[in-house]
C-alpha cells in the first residue's frame, strides 16, 4: 500500500541524548514536512523540504535538525538542544505544489 | 505572520445531531483543506477546495470555499460515533504555496 510510515511509535528520551525520527514515503511525492503537536497548539511547522539534498527552516527548528538524502526519506534529528522536546511529531508530504498535504500516523516522543 | 481563526475550539452535540466549523484569516487562500484527527492518529484529508465559492461533499460531510477566499466551513450532518475527533482547517497559499492550519475543533458526542 501507498503511504508515508513514521517509526517509531513512541520514543523514549535520555537528558542530554540526541534522538531521530524516521519518516519514509511511498508516494514518490517530491515535497516532506515534520510538524510538532502540542495539547491546544495544533500544528506547528519544524523543517520541510521540496527536494533532495535540499531542506529549509520552519517556525520552530531550534533544537532539531534533518537530512533528505534520498526522496523517500526525511528524518528528524531532536538533539540535546531541545529542552522541551516532549510532544507528538507529525511527518507529512505532497506530490507538487497546490496539492494538499498527507500525514503518517505519527510518533510520541517522552522524556525519561 | 499569518494565521486561521477557527470556531469553535470544542463541541458536545447529540448523536444524530448536525455540527457547523469554521475557520476565518485575514489573508488569501488558494486552497483550503479539511482534515480530521483520531486520537493517537494522524491528520486525515476529508475535503480539498480549490476554486472560491466552491461546494464539496463528501459523505455527510459539506465544506466551502469562502467567497471572499478568507474563510471556509465544514457541516456535518446527522453526526455518528465515529465523528467524534479533532478536525483541522488549513489554508494553502502565497509564496511556496505554504500551509496554515487552524487549531482545531475538538468534537464530542455525548451518549
Amino acid at each position: 500500500d501507498g503511504g508515508i510510515t513514521q517509526s517509531p511509535k513512541y520514543l523514549f528520551r535520555k537528558e542530554g541524548q540526541n534522538v531521530t525520527l524516521s519518516c519514509e514515503q511511498n508516494l514518490n511525492h517530491d515535497a516532506m514536512y515534520w510538524y510538532r503537536q502540542d495539547p491546544g497548539q495544533g500544528l506547528r511547522l519544524i523543517y520541510y523540504s521540496q527536494i533532495v539534498n535540499d531542506f529549509q527552516k520552519g517556525d520552530i527548528a531550534e533544537g532539531y535538525s534533518v537530512s533528505r538524502e534520498k526522496k523517500e526519506s526525511f528524518p528528524l534529528t531532536v538533539t540535546s538542544a531541545q529542552k522541551n522536546p516532549t510532544a507528538f511529531y507529525l511527518c507529512a508530504s505532497r506530490d507538487r505544489v497546490s496539492q494538499p498535504q498527507h500525514f503518517g500516523d505519527g510518533t510520541r516522543l517522552s522524556i525519561l | 505572520g499569518q494565521q486561521l481563526n477557527q470556531s469553535p475550539q470544542s463541541m458536545f452535540i447529540q448523536e444524530g445531531e448536525d455540527v457547523s466549523m469554521n475557520c476565518t484569516s485575514s489573508s488569501i487562500f488558494n486552497t483550503w483543506l479539511w482534515y480530521k484527527q483520531d486520537p493517537g492518529e494522524g491528520p486525515v484529508l476529508l475535503i480539498a477546495l480549490y476554486k472560491a465559492g466552491e461546494l464539496t461533499s463528501n459523505g455527510r460531510l459539506t465544506a466551502q470555499f469562502g467567497i471572499t477566499r478568507k474563510d471556509s466551513f465544514l457541516n456535518i450532518s446527522a453526526s455518528i460515533p465515529s465523528d467524534v475527533g479533532i478536525y483541522f482547517c488549513a489554508g494553502q497559499g502565497g509564496r511556496d504555496d505554504k500551509i496554515i492550519f487552524g487549531k482545531g475543533t475538538r468534537l464530542h458526542i455525548l451518549p
